[in-house]
């Protein structure tokens, strides 16, 4: 899988539910990153990591929550209030050289869908 | 922030003939502008990458170029094959002091006619 695994690949949330997204990458890659792809939206950044026990949020970090407590892991938590959660997710990784973002590793995705 | 515009949506061409994929970015501080490949089902995969110390990149039969006055960078296939259907998205970097995460086009689906 290239080095960055995403957990599970279909999962199911009820209305009002929290779910966790699982993300871990062995690339020992400084900076991970949370999309969400739409149909003809494209991907859009929900939030990005690029050290430990830092974060910030990307463009659609409305209803969503992360933590990096290890290197290798980046967990999105999708709350009860994303009203509209149903879609693919990919998680991914780069390399960090201070001149910009190397080219990213993608994930396989998680595809979410509300029940 | 910055904003990425990708055109044409759909894109359909003959076995063999070229295919020409167009992106404009908004930030001029912007300065790493990869090309991501994403068959059906399956993640994204680098394909290509340009800097903006480079007019162009070339590597077999894909290449960019990147022209930062007017803040537009294309994508161009050579020789199309089958293997080449998919669908294609450009991004750019916000700044270029950091892993600030890449701003992405809407995506290209291009098809190749047989």
């Amino acid at each position: 899988d290239g080095g960055i695994t995403q957990s599970p690949k279909y999962l199911f949330r009820k209305e009002g539910q929290n779910v966790t997204l699982s993300c871990e990458q062995n690339l020992n890659h400084d900076a991970m990153y949370w999309y969400r792809q739409d149909p003809g939206q494209g991907l859009r950044l929900i939030y990005y990591s690029q050290i430990v026990n830092d974060f910030q949020k990307g463009d659609i970090a409305e209803g969503y929550s992360v933590s990096r407590e290890k290197k290798e892991s980046f967990p999105l938590t999708v709350t009860s209030a994303q009203k509209n959660p149903t879609a693919f997710y990919l998680c991914a990784s780069s390399t960090y050289h201070g001149q910009g973002s190397e080219g990213y590793t993608f994930g396989s995705g998680t595809r979410l869908t509300v029940v | 922030g910055e904003n990425v515009e990708q055109h044409p949506s759909t894109l359909s061409v003959q076995e063999g003939d070229s295919a020409v994929i167009k992106c404009t970015y908004s930030d001029s501080a912007s300065n790493y502008f990869p090309w991501y490949k994403q068959e059906l089902g399956k993640r994204p995969q680098l394909i290509i990458d340009i800097r903006s110390n480079v007019g162009e990149k070339k590597d077999q039969r894909i290449a960019v170029t990147l022209n930062k006055t007017a803040k537009h960078f294309s994508l161009h296939i050579t020789e199309t094959q089958p293997e080449d259907s998919a669908v294609y998205f450009c991004a750019a970097s916000i700044t270029g002091g950091g892993a600030d995460g890449l701003t992405f086009g809407k995506g290209t689906h291009l098809i190749i006619q047989p």
